[in-house]
């Protein structure tokens, strides 16, 4: 079933610094993994993604690495601008058209 | 451009009354519609999952008769909150998929009064 977050975490960065924002995900046969920003009173907004059969993709000023051995996802910002602030959520996706599980989302406050 | 577009954006209401929110694909064919709720400072709950030209399947917890989906194209599902109550108010969201493609909707603020 869906994650369900309450009192969501809250990650507090100073502007320019990077970020790293993680997730730990639940089930080992995903094979495809989801980052999204979401802005207050907005829906989710994709950031970046990766397949199971990579380890590390990049895009631009952000990093996602995966580790399938621990089943840890994680999300690095680089930079960090008062513009990244928002609820960071991973999903995790299984094959097929399943719903996505989602994470139990992060909260980015970047201070300025 | 947004790809998945929702109707309306805010809605305020009367509690007993219906709303319908409508969520819809814009650059794609959407075989599968999910819809979410997703109550303040929480994560996203999954609803309900419809696809095209059949019954919505229901998540544990959620009632079928309040909550009428209605998936009827490719390109168009239908949320229908009925006799909403205040315990609804809520942002119901919608993800539009389909092989290769899945793409959220923008999200519709529902308050009952």
């Amino acid at each position: 079933g869906e994650s369900v977050g309450l009192h969501l975490p809250t990650l507090s960065v100073q502007e320019g610094d990077n970020s790293i924002i993680n997730c730990a995900y639940s089930n080992s046969a995903s094979d495809y993994f989801i980052w999204y920003k979401q802005e207050s009173g907005k829906g989710p907004q994709f950031i970046i993604d990766i397949r199971s059969n990579m380890d590390k993709r990049q895009g631009q000023r952000v990093t996602v690495l995966l580790n399938k051995t621990v089943k840890h996802l994680s999300l690095q910002i680089a930079a960090t601008q008062p513009g990244d602030s928002a609820v960071y959520f991973c999903a995790e996706n299984r094959p097929g058209n399943t719903p996505l599980v989602f994470g139990k989302g992060t909260r980015l406050s970047v201070i300025a | 451009g947004a790809v998945v577009s929702q109707h309306p954006s805010r809605v305020i209401c009367k509690s007993g009354t219906s709303v319908k929110i409508e969520c819809r694909s814009l650059d794609f064919q959407a075989t599968t519609m999910f819809w979410y709720r997703q109550f303040p400072k929480q994560s996203l709950m999954l609803m309900a999952t419809s696809n095209e030209g059949s019954k919505a399947t229901y998540e544990q917890g959620v009632e079928k008769d309040k909550f009428l989906i209605n998936h009827a194209s490719l390109t168009l599902s239908t949320l229908t909150v009925t006799s909403a109550h205040p315990e609804d108010s809520s942002f119901y969201i919608c993800r539009a998929w389909e092989p290769n493609t899945q793409y959220f909707g923008p999200g519709t603020r529902l308050t009952v009064l």
